[in-house]
């Protein structure tokens, strides 16, 4: 079975530093990785999405994530944060099966970003 | 172009009474998959339906059963509430297909007393 990873429940950064959050996925086949970002009382909106070629994913925000098959990770960085990027953050891996491609999410990180 | 729009937004009921949540899906999507989100947790898949068809369920009783319309949009029902049933309900659209990116709905969110 397909299982995500978040490895920090919380990161806490302040603004214009860089920052990494962390996934780590289990897969026995290939898989399509996606961040999802959740600001407060609202539902999820898409950041990035790998599904094949290059393993640098450039998304909105200025955020970006690397596929690295061999850790098994997809860690999402972005190299100057601001305020307004204070969120919870969700990995999830599209398991398709029985013609249908469910996400199963990791627990979240929640990033806040300080002044 | 309205994006997912899910009702009503905040919904109280007390334990044993049934709900029905609604989903209607980003314009040109023809498939909609449900979520349950707890407090403090990701997402977990409820069930996915295409075509009027429930196509995949998670790990959910029988209480918690859907439909889809012609129309594409959606309900989740839930009977016999329990208050672990308290959490955010997560509507998703897509396009059928391989590698089709889910669109989210802000959320219902649902207090069971």
């Amino acid at each position: 079975a397909q299982s995500v990873t978040q490895l920090d429940s919380q990161v806490p950064v302040f603004e214009e530093a860089p920052v990494e959050l962390r996934c780590n996925y289990s897969s026995s086949v290939s898989v399509y990785l996606f961040w999802y970002v959740q600001y407060p009382n609202q539902g999820l909106q898409l950041l990035l999405k790998y599904l094949s070629g290059s393993t640098l994913v450039k998304g909105i925000n200025g955020f970006e994530a690397e596929f690295n098959k061999s850790q098994t990770s997809f860690h999402l960085r972005k190299p100057s944060v601001h305020i307004s990027d204070t969120a919870e953050y969700f990995c999830a891996v599209s398991d398709w099966t029985y013609n249908t491609d469910k996400l199963i999410f990791g627990t979240g990180t929640r990033l806040q970003v300080f002044p | 172009d309205a994006g997912v729009t899910q009702s009503p937004t905040h919904l109280i009921k007390t334990r044993g009474q049934q709900v029905t949540l609604r989903c209607s899906p980003k314009s040109g999507h023809d498939t909609v998959s449900w979520y349950q989100q707890a407090l403090g947790q990701g997402p977990q898949f409820i069930f996915q339906y295409y075509e009027e068809e429930e196509r995949q369920r998670g790990n959910f009783p029988d209480r918690f059963s859907g439909h889809q319309f012609p129309n594409y949009s959606s309900e989740l029902n839930v009977n016999a509430l329990l208050l672990g049933d308290s959490a955010l309900y997560l509507c998703a659209s897509s396009l059928t297909g391989d590698n089709q990116p889910q669109h989210f709905g802000d959320g219902t969110r649902l207090s069971i007393l």
